[in-house]
């Protein structure tokens, strides 16, 4: 079965710390994608990068990182120098390929809460 | 102009009205979905239209009903709800239906049923 587990509900740093968000998720096909989104205060889900299973190089994006384990089941995120504009909730989601014509849900995390305080 | 437009913003409604969500997207997508956000729950898919087409309903009751025009609008219409219905109400568009695809969402409609 699909399944995304976010373990940190909540977490809180002072401004310019690195901090990591979990990510482990669960699925039997060999052909998925991973998502990762950010949920500011105004409430629209804004996207931030998509991975698929065959692309297991990290990314760097700025002071965003993500590092891909297929070894793990994991898709981590690390934000380096955090800032308050990083306070936000963040969503990991997984989607399988699935077959032809066979959409497949999206599978969502239930977030974790970043509080990045001056 | 922003991507994913929602309106309005909040709306506060008795069990007995009658109201409806709008939606409205600039980007060019063909594909447009709404979820629903309740606190401590993961995201749920509630409806999916393809090309102005549904293409899923994930066993929402009768009291929402959807509407796609075209490819650039959707509605949510509400009657008859429950307090249980109060949640974010999120809309999103991708720019065709395939989960492998990103989506785009707007900033939502935060409903109370009173």
């Amino acid at each position: 079965a699909q399944k995304v587990t976010q373990a940190q509900t909540e977490i809180s740093v002072v401004e310019k710390e690195d901090v990591t968000l979990d990510c482990v998720y669960e699925t039997r096909d060999t052909t998925y994608y991973l998502f990762w989104y950010k949920q500011p205060p105004s409430g629209e889900l804004v996207f931030l990068i998509r991975r698929n299973s065959f692309d297991e190089q990290n990314e760097i994006s700025g002071r965003y990182s993500w590092n891909f384990q297929k070894s793990t089941s994991s898709f981590n995120f690390t934000i380096t120098a955090s800032q308050v504009v990083d306070s936000a909730v963040y969503f990991c989601a997984l989607s399988e390929a699935g077959t032809a014509g066979n959409n497949r849900k999206l599978i969502w995390g239930l977030g974790t809460s970043l509080a990045v305080n001056p | 102009e922003t991507g994913v437009t929602q309106t309005p913003r909040h709306l506060v409604m008795g069990m007995t009205n009658k109201k409806s969500l709008k939606c409205e997207q600039h980007l060019g997508h063909n594909a447009m979905y709404w979820y629903k956000q309740s606190a401590k729950k993961p995201l749920e898919l509630m409806f999916v239209y393809n090309f102005k087409e549904q293409t899923e309903n994930n066993s929402v009751p009768s009291r929402f009903s959807p509407e796609c025009p075209n490819s650039s609008h959707l509605f949510l219409h509400l009657h008859t709800l429950q307090p249980e219905d109060s949640a974010l109400y999120l809309c999103a568009s991708s720019q065709i239906q395939s989960f492998s695809y990103e989506q785009y969402f707007g900033p939502g409609t935060r409903l109370t049923v009173t």
